[in-house]
C-alpha cells in the first residue's frame, strides 16, 4: 500500500534538454509529494514538492506535474545542466502521519 | 548553521564493537527521522520521533539497534555488535509534520 515506483533507474540527457522523471503510488491517502536530489556522499536535498490540490508547480527550472486521477507524479527539468547530474527520488508523506516513503531513485546524467 | 547536523561523518568500527551517533535537528522541527541508505538505493525508513516520543520503529531496527530523543531536541543512534552488513550511510531527518525532510550529510559507517 505504501509503495512509490520510480521510472527511469537512469537516464542520460544532452546538455540543454528536458529531463522527465516519473513516479506512480498507489496509496490515496498521500497527500504531499517531496523531490530530493542526491549527489554521491551527501545527503539527500529537498528540491521542490507539491501536495495534491494543484496540477503543477514550477521553481527555477524544475517543474512538479502531477495528476491526481491517475495517481502519477513527474519531474521535469527543464535546460538540463551537467550540474543537475545527480540522483533524484521522488517521496511521498500521508500528512500528520508517518514517514517518507521514497522511489527507487533515478540516476541522471547530463552529457555537455 | 541552520540545517541538519550529524557527527561523525565517517566512522569504521570492527565488527562486533557498538557505535553511537547524534543528529542536532533542525530546531523548529519536531519531527525526527533515521534512515539507512546502501549504495545505488533509495533510503530506507528506521524510526522517526514526534517530539521525544518514538512513534514508529521499522522491522530493520533489530534489537541491536536503539533511538532516543531526550528532551525532544537531539537524537542518538546506537547499534551494538556491528556486523558487515551493518556498513551503510545513516541519515538523519527533521520536519514539520506533514512537510518534506530535510536531510543531514549522514553519517557513513563501515564495518571490518
Amino acid at each position: 500500500q505504501q509503495q512509490v515506483k520510480q521510472s527511469p533507474q537512469s537516464l542520460i540527457v544532452q546538455k540543454g534538454g528536458i529531463s522527465i522523471i516519473n513516479c506512480a503510488y498507489e496509496n490515496t491517502a498521500f497527500d504531499y509529494f517531496p523531490w530530493y536530489q542526491q549527489f554521491p556522499g551527501k545527503g539527500p536535498a529537498l528540491l521542490i514538492a507539491i501536495r495534491p490540490d494543484v496540477s503543477e508547480k514550477k521553481e527555477g527550472r524544475f517543474t512538479i506535474s502531477f495528476n491526481k486521477s491517475a495517481k502519477q507524479f513527474s519531474l521535469h527539468i527543464m535546460d538540463s545542466q551537467p550540474g543537475d547530474s545527480a540522483t533524484y527520488f521522488c517521496a511521498a508523506i500521508v500528512g500528520g502521519a508517518q514517514k517518507l516513503v521514497f522511489g527507487q531513485g533515478t540516476r541522471l546524467t547530463i552529457n555537455p | 548553521d541552520t540545517g541538519v547536523s550529524q557527527d561523525p561523518r565517517h566512522k569504521i568500527t570492527k565488527r562486533g564493537q557498538n557505535v553511537t551517533f547524534r543528529c542536532d535537528p533542525i530546531s523548529e522541527h519536531n519531527r525526527l527521522y533515521w534512515y539507512r541508505q546502501t549504495l545505488g538505493q533509495g533510503p530506507e525508513f528506521l524510526t522517526y520521533f514526534q517530539n521525544e516520543a518514538q512513534l514508529e520503529k521499522s522491522r530493520l531496527l533489530s534489537d541491536r539497534f536503539s533511538a532516543e530523543r531526550p528532551k525532544g531536541s537531539f537524537s542518538t543512534l546506537e547499534i551494538q555488535r556491528t556486523e558487515q552488513g551493518d556498513s551503510a550511510m545513516y541519515l538523519c531527518a527533521s520536519s514539520r509534520i506533514g512537510e518534506g525532510a530535510f536531510f543531514g550529510q549522514g553519517t557513513r559507517l563501515t564495518v571490518v
